[in-house]
């Protein structure tokens, strides 16, 4: 079964400071990886996604995330944190091989308060 | 383009009683599923649905019903409603694919309280 672990359920970074949230997943395939945000009071929305190909994946509102299999890892990242990025981000992961459905499972989030 | 419209936004309820939750997608996505939010926790899948017709549990089915008659429309049933159910409720839909990769898409929940 696969899982995903979140290191961290609350970081705070100032603003214009380096944003790192990790993601680590137990699969014995690669997944495909996912990361969400959510603002307050509303629905989750796509940040960024891997699937195949090049192991750097840029997303939305500057954010990227490096797929790395030996480390199974998929941690996201921004230069230079905004204040319009405090929200929770949520990594989820899909195996490869669904069985005819997109099974989706999350990690337990990171709320990302950034600091004037 | 209004995409998953989640309704109603907030309800209480006590203890024992029934409701539907709504919701509604337009972007003609053959799947749909129900997650809850609760602290802590991140989300869990409640029930799902790979087309009209075809409804399965997810991890947290106990205490919920689903039915999808139309494309459009996958309603949550509360049976009896307990407090374990306090939570936030999310619709999500995606496209289907050949890949399973195709990203979900949300709706802006529904904030349900059982006393």
């Amino acid at each position: 079964a696969q899982s995903v672990t979140q290191l961290g359920s609350h970081v705070s970074v100032s603003e214009g400071a380096l944003v790192l949230l990790r993601c680590n997943y137990s699969s014995s395939v690669p997944p495909y990886l996912f990361w969400y945000v959510q603002y307050p009071n509303q629905g989750l929305q796509l940040l960024l996604k891997y699937t195949t190909g090049a192991t750097l994946v840029k997303g939305i509102n500057g954010f990227e995330a490096e797929f790395k299999k030996s480390e199974t890892s998929f941690h996201l990242t921004k230069p230079s944190a905004h204040m319009s990025d405090a929200a929770e981000y949520f990594c989820a992961v899909t195996p490869v091989n669904s069985g005819g459905y997109q099974k989706v499972t999350f990690g337990t989030g990171t709320k990302l308060q950034v600091i004037p | 383009n209004a995409g998953v419209t989640q309704t109603p936004k907030f309800q209480v309820l006590k203890t024992g009683q029934s409701m539907t939750l709504q919701c509604a997608q337009d972007m003609n996505h053959e799947y749909m599923s129900w997650y809850r939010q609760d602290p802590g926790m991140g989300l869990r899948l409640i029930h799902y649905s790979v087309g009209a017709g075809i409804t399965d549990q997810g991890e947290v089915p106990n205490g919920y019903n689903v039915s999808r008659s139309t494309t459009e429309d996958f309603p949550l049933r509360l049976l009896s409603a307990a407090p374990s159910q306090t939570s936030v409720y999310f619709c999500a839909s995606s496209y289907r694919g050949s890949s399973y990769n195709s990203p979900l898409h949300f709706g802006n929940g529904t904030r349900l309280t059982v006393t």
